[in-house]
């Protein structure tokens, strides 16, 4: 098994960019996620998914699209990226939507926006 | 809303040093609780977690954590820490019952100087 993978590491874009941030699992598993990890402020939540077509938002979805067409996939759309975007992104996945499962995460993306 | 505070953010020890990293919770109800670790170019890992049971759960690496109710705490300790400890360490919660939507701290950074 991979786990989680997220591609690409790295990313450098300019205001008002667009982009895709891909995250993929072979792990069957039914809760994706995504984060942002900022210094001094630990990993917020920006979306979810329970399940393929099944998307919701977390704390800080502004800025930020998903859709989850199938159970491994989970990309992360920035419409037009702004500085306040930069930052590390991470996905994560756990077998079941329910708070007793443990999540795994990918390796991130950092991201910078000039 | 529900917040997870991490007193200290950086953290200097020597090897063989003792390690407690505090980490406190707010929220009424019953949460699950997790410490991960972050080591340098790494992604997060699970280092243990608490459902219900013993308040004093045992995970990898030979770090435990007690889960103190009554203060809302559940500190991460190890009695001899390693140079190979440095990393981020970051406490979470999630509320039982609810979607598996992790609550962050803002992360400890500790460094062990050999």
């Amino acid at each position: 098994n991979a786990g989680v993978t997220q591609t690409p590491k790295f990313q450098v874009l300019k205001t008002g960019q667009s982009m895709t941030l891909q995250c993929a699992q072979d792990m069957n598993h039914e809760y994706m996620s995504w984060y942002r990890q900022d210094p001094g402020m630990g990993l917020r939540l920006i979306h979810y998914s329970v399940g393929a077509g099944i998307t919701d938002q977390g704390e800080v979805p502004n800025g930020y699209n998903v859709s989850r067409s199938t159970t491994e996939d989970f990309p992360l759309r920035l419409l037009s990226a702004a500085p306040s975007q930069t930052s590390v992104y991470f996905c994560a996945s756990s077998l079941s939507r329910t708070a007793y499962n443990e999540q795994f995460f990918g390796p991130g993306t950092r991201l910078t926006v000039l | 809303a529900q917040s997870v505070s991490q007193h200290n953010h950086h953290v200097i020890l020597s090897e063989a040093a003792s390690l407690e990293l505090g980490c406190n919770y707010s929220y009424g109800g019953t949460v699950n609780l997790f410490w991960y670790v972050q080591y340098p170019g790494q992604h997060l890992q699970l280092l243990l977690k608490y459902f219900s049971g013993d308040p004093l759960v045992k995970g990898i690496k030979g770090f435990e954590a007690e889960f103190i109710k009554s203060k809302f705490s559940f500190n991460l300790r190890k009695p001899s820490v390693q140079w190979s400890d440095t990393a981020e360490y970051f406490c979470a919660v999630v509320l039982s019952g609810g979607y598996n939507k992790l609550i962050f701290g803002a992360g400890t950074r500790l460094a062990v100087h050999p």
